[in-house]
């Protein structure tokens, strides 16, 4: 089946640009992550949505990031006056959500942002 | 002290050889553990879930030692295309945050002939 998918693939925007990144999580997976990974460095934790619960916004860097996800299913990051520093892959994942499961999480092949 | 840590590497072994990571993680709580490889420039996948003392999957072994809070990823007969970079995630013990993953920086393996 379809797995997760993210768009654009890469986006370049100039300092200061507002830009959105969709997430199309896997079909029936109840929960959401928004990950970042700079080069080189680790995955860094943005924000988790869990079916219809409040999101666990503790990730986000700053106000200029917020994430939505509609109807339980997409969801789409917004960096609101982009600085340079915010270049790096933005990666989202998927997961079922069962008590005692696995949950293991799916990650899409993410969106490679580039701020000049 | 970081929730996750993992050497960094490189680990530079030959092909055929035995290598094994450590990673050690703060939250004594930690009720599972999931080993993600990711190769260079692609999304992290899932290579072994831990959930008691340990997992073992063909050549890729996973220890779980809970009193010094570290888990280990073994690699017998190393393969090129085992070349990656492996992450360590340990999971919340914490109901509330049972589902929020801590990534390790990870530890690059490069395999050579």
């Amino acid at each position: 089946g379809a797995g997760v998918s993210q768009s654009p693939s890469n986006k370049v925007t100039e300092k200061g640009k507002d830009v959105e990144l969709r997430c199309d999580p896997i079909s029936g997976h109840t929960a959401l992550y928004w990950y970042r990974q700079s080069l080189g460095q680790g995955l860094e934790f943005l924000i988790y949505f869990q079916g219809n619960s409040a999101p666990d916004k503790s990730g986000l860097p700053s106000d200029r990031f917020s994430a939505e996800r509609t109807g339980g299913s997409v969801s789409t990051l917004t960096i609101q006056r982009t600085q340079q520093e915010d270049s790096a892959v933005y990666l989202c994942a998927s997961s079922l959500q069962t008590s005692g499961g696995n949950n293991e999480q799916f990650f899409g092949p993410g969106t490679r942002l580039t701020v000049l | 002290r970081k929730e996750v840590e993992q050497d960094p590497g490189p680990f530079n072994v030959p092909e055929g050889a035995t290598v094994a990571f450590n990673c050690t993680y703060s939250n004594s709580a930690s009720q599972s553990f999931f080993w993600y490889r990711q190769d260079c420039r692609k999304e992290p996948k899932l290579l072994m879930s831990v959930y008691s003392s340990g997992n073992e999957d063909g050549r890729f072994t996973a220890q779980l030692n809970r009193a010094s809070q570290y888990i280990s990823l073994l690699i017998r007969d190393s393969k090129l295309s085992d070349s990656a970079t492996y992450l360590c995630v340990p999971r919340g013990g914490d109901t509330g945050t049972a589902s929020k993953l801590t990534f390790g920086t990870g530890t690059r393996l490069q395999v050579t002939l």
